[in-house]
């Protein structure tokens, strides 16, 4: 079965500083896709970054990065420069699509992330 | 409009009672998806919608009913409702489906209901 592990329920950091938010999965597939979704007060999911697995190269969006290690099955996500706007749930998520057609989005249970000014 | 709309945002009722969620969607998507939020669980994917056409449930009880009647829109039918259902509860929509090319899902900000 595929499943998301997300370590941390919660995590702090200093405003300005580097937070790294752990996450692993479990899949026999090689092919598939993740992502980190921004769950803040407003509760709407907001993407922020994916990746492809078949792609070595890590995935960049402004302040946030990731590191894939497909061998070790861990995604996690870098946030620098960390703002107040960045406190929210953070959720990774996997999808493996199957004979062209797109496959189900599985979450991990998120963690919390806390903004200290 | 942009994006993707729900209504209400919350949502109390009786394990009596009938009501309805909707989801909107001005993106010009072809799938649309109702996911359940739950207090410390990971969020569950409930129903999908490929082209108006139902392809996913899952295992979801029939006091939930979804309808789709066109691309644009997305309803769930909630009747004789569990305290346990309290939730929230995220529309998505994305691009075709068919089309393996990692196509992104796009939320709404979700309803909470709270039945009681």
């Amino acid at each position: 079965a595929q499943t998301v592990t997300q370590s941390q329920p919660e995590m702090s950091v200093q405003e300005a500083e580097t937070v790294t938010l752990s996450c692993t999965y479990d899949t026999s597939e090689s092919d598939y896709y993740l992502f980190w979704y921004k769950q803040p007060p407003s509760r709407q999911m907001i993407l922020v970054i994916r990746q492809e697995a078949y792609k070595q190269q890590n995935a960049t969006e402004n302040r946030f990065s990731v590191n894939f290690q497909k061998a070790a099955k861990s995604f996690s996500l870098k946030i620098s420069d960390s703002q107040l706007g960045d406190a929210a749930m953070y959720f990774c998520a996997y999808r493996v699509d199957y004979g062209g057609s797109q496959g189900n989005l599985i979450f991990g249970k998120g963690t919390k992330l806390s903004v200290k000014p | 409009e942009t994006g993707v709309t729900q209504t209400p945002r919350h949502l109390v009722m009786g394990m009596t009672n009938k009501k309805s969620l909707k989801c909107e969607q001005h993106l010009g998507h072809n799938a649309m998806y109702w996911y359940k939020q739950s207090a410390k669980k990971p969020l569950e994917l409930m129903f999908v919608y490929n082209f108006k056409e139902q392809t996913e449930n899952n295992s979801v009880p029939s006091r939930f009913s979804p309808e789709c009647p066109n691309s644009s829109h997305l309803f769930l039918h909630l009747h004789t409702l569990q305290p346990e259902d309290s939730a929230l509860y995220l529309c998505a929509s994305s691009h075709t489906p068919g089309l393996a090319g990692g196509t992104k899902q796009f939320f709404g900000p979700g309803t909470r209901l709270t039945v009681l």
